[in-house]
């Protein structure tokens, strides 16, 4: 069965510090890949997603993630984070067109001032 | 605006009691699922729809029940043989169709808490 892993459960950076949040999945195939943020209490927003073609994808509020084939890896990526940026983060995976998803169990990301 | 409305946003609940959570989209998607988040958890999948007049079980499904007999309208009904229905509880739509727009949108959740 497909899985998806996010190693860090909760992590802190200082205001203006780069971003690096591990998703690691386990597939034969390449799945559909996404990146989800959730404010507390809210429903999820996508950051962004990949399909097909260039293996750095980028999305809304400056973030940006990496398909790494080899490693079986799509690790999201912020150059400099704010402190609006503090929420949960969720790595999801589809397989399929039926578009169920598997979503990992998320990385709580607190931004120190 | 498109999107997805959920509510209530809170529900309490008595033990013994079978509660119905609403899901309306306006997205004209095809699928749609009910998540339960539980802290820690992450995500969990308790049914889903891929179409009108069909749905299968998720991972979860044990103690709930879903119907869809229109393609914007998802209810969730929590039954009183779900052992430890408090959580947060969250729809979701898709068209699974489309690729390139495989993405799942959110509602803003339902707290349900059983007193």
């Amino acid at each position: 069965a497909q899985s998806v892993t996010q190693p860090d459960i909760h992590i802190t950076v200082s205001e203006g510090a780069s971003l690096e949040l591990r998703c690691n999945y386990s597939y034969g195939a390449t799945p559909y890949l996404f990146w989800y943020v959730q404010s507390p209490g809210q429903g999820l927003q996508l950051l962004l997603k990949y399909f097909s073609g260039d293996t750095l994808v980028q999305g809304i509020k400056g973030f940006e993630a990496e398909f790494k084939r080899s490693q079986s890896s799509f690790n999201l990526r912020k150059p400099s984070v704010h402190w609006s940026d503090a929420a949960e983060y969720f790595c999801a995976i589809t397989y399929t067109n039926a578009g169920k998803s598997t979503f990992g169990d998320g990385t709580t990301l607190t931004v120190k001032p | 605006d498109g999107g997805i409305t959920q509510s209530p946003k809170y529900l309490f609940r008595k033990e013994g009691q079978n509660v119905t959570l609403s899901c309306e989209q306006n997205l004209n998607h095809d699928a749609m699922y009910w998540y339960r988040q539980d802290p820690g958890q992450g995500l969990r999948l308790i049914y889903y729809s891929q179409i009108v007049n069909d749905f299968q079980k998720g991972d979860i499904a044990e103690g709930y029940s879903v119907s869809r007999e229109k393609k914007e309208s998802f209810p969730l009904t929590v039954t009183s043989a779900q052992k430890n229905p408090t959580a947060f509880y969250l729809c979701a739509s898709s068209n699974p169709g489309v690729v390139q727009h495989n993405e799942q949108f959110f509602g803003p959740g339902t707290r349900l808490t059983v007193l």
